[in-house]
């Protein structure tokens, strides 16, 4: 099946400091690509919806201008938590979308803000 | 708007016995309906997924899931689990008309398997 990489699988950074995220599918052209966050023992929310060239689209109570999401081409999509918190600390899932296709998905990052 | 209930949150079964993971999703039109398997350091990995047509879905794995709408559920199960089933297991539903793209999923059930 399809490959999709994270990268950092894990990140530890400082209050006040920005992170980038990676999320690249592999072998395949991603259209859509999207970005979930799971807390401990808890279900995946959906933040965003990414397409290709377009402005991503949030969910309800996603802070837009806190994680920044870029999605400049068909096989790479950005998450940038921009002055992280403790509270933002947790476990980010992109996955990635040909077209009509299935949903690919990443092997998460685990962000650890001290 | 759609929403999905897995009622337990952790079950534990003996390797060779048989399992059932239940799912119920709350949805106004037909839905789409996704099992995914998630181990530790790898990403969802889809079991199966139901559209349309027979109500019996097969999936990768050996497992498989039956569609009852009149139950409104989508419940996942496998004849004998494997100490390599020991996971945690997601159902989630996607709606019509953004082609089964947006997800919703349940809290998850983790397995754990006793040898």
């Amino acid at each position: 099946g399809a490959v999709v990489s994270q990268h950092p699988s894990r990140v530890i950074c400082k209050s006040g400091t920005s992170v980038k995220i990676e999320c690249r599918s592999l072998d395949f052209q991603a259209t859509t690509m999207f970005w979930y966050r799971q807390f401990p023992k808890q279900s995946l929310m959906l933040m965003a919806t990414s397409n290709e060239g377009s402005k991503a689209t949030y969910e309800q109570g996603v802070e837009k201008d806190k994680f920044l999401i870029n999605h400049a081409s068909l096989t790479l999509s950005t998450l940038t938590v921009t002055s992280a918190h403790p509270e933002d600390s947790s476990f980010y899932i992109c996955s990635a979308r040909e077209r009509l296709g299935e949903q690919y998905f990443g092997p998460g990052t685990r962000l650890t803000v001290t | 708007a759609q929403s999905v209930t897995q009622p337990d949150i952790h079950i534990t079964v003996s390797e060779g016995a048989s399992l059932e993971l239940r799912c119920n999703y709350s949805y106004g039109a037909t839905p789409y309906l996704f099992w995914y398997v998630q181990s530790p350091g790898q990403g969802l990995q889809l079991l199966l997924k139901y559209f349309s047509g027979d109500t019996l879905v097969q999936g990768i794995k050996g497992f498989e899931a039956e569609f009852k709408r009149s139950q409104s559920s989508f419940n996942l199960r496998k004849p004998s689990v494997h100490w390599s089933d020991a996971a945690e297991y997601f159902c989630a539903v996607g709606a019509q008309g953004q082609g089964a793209q947006k997800l919703v999923f349940g809290q998850g059930t983790r397995l754990t398997i006793n040898p």
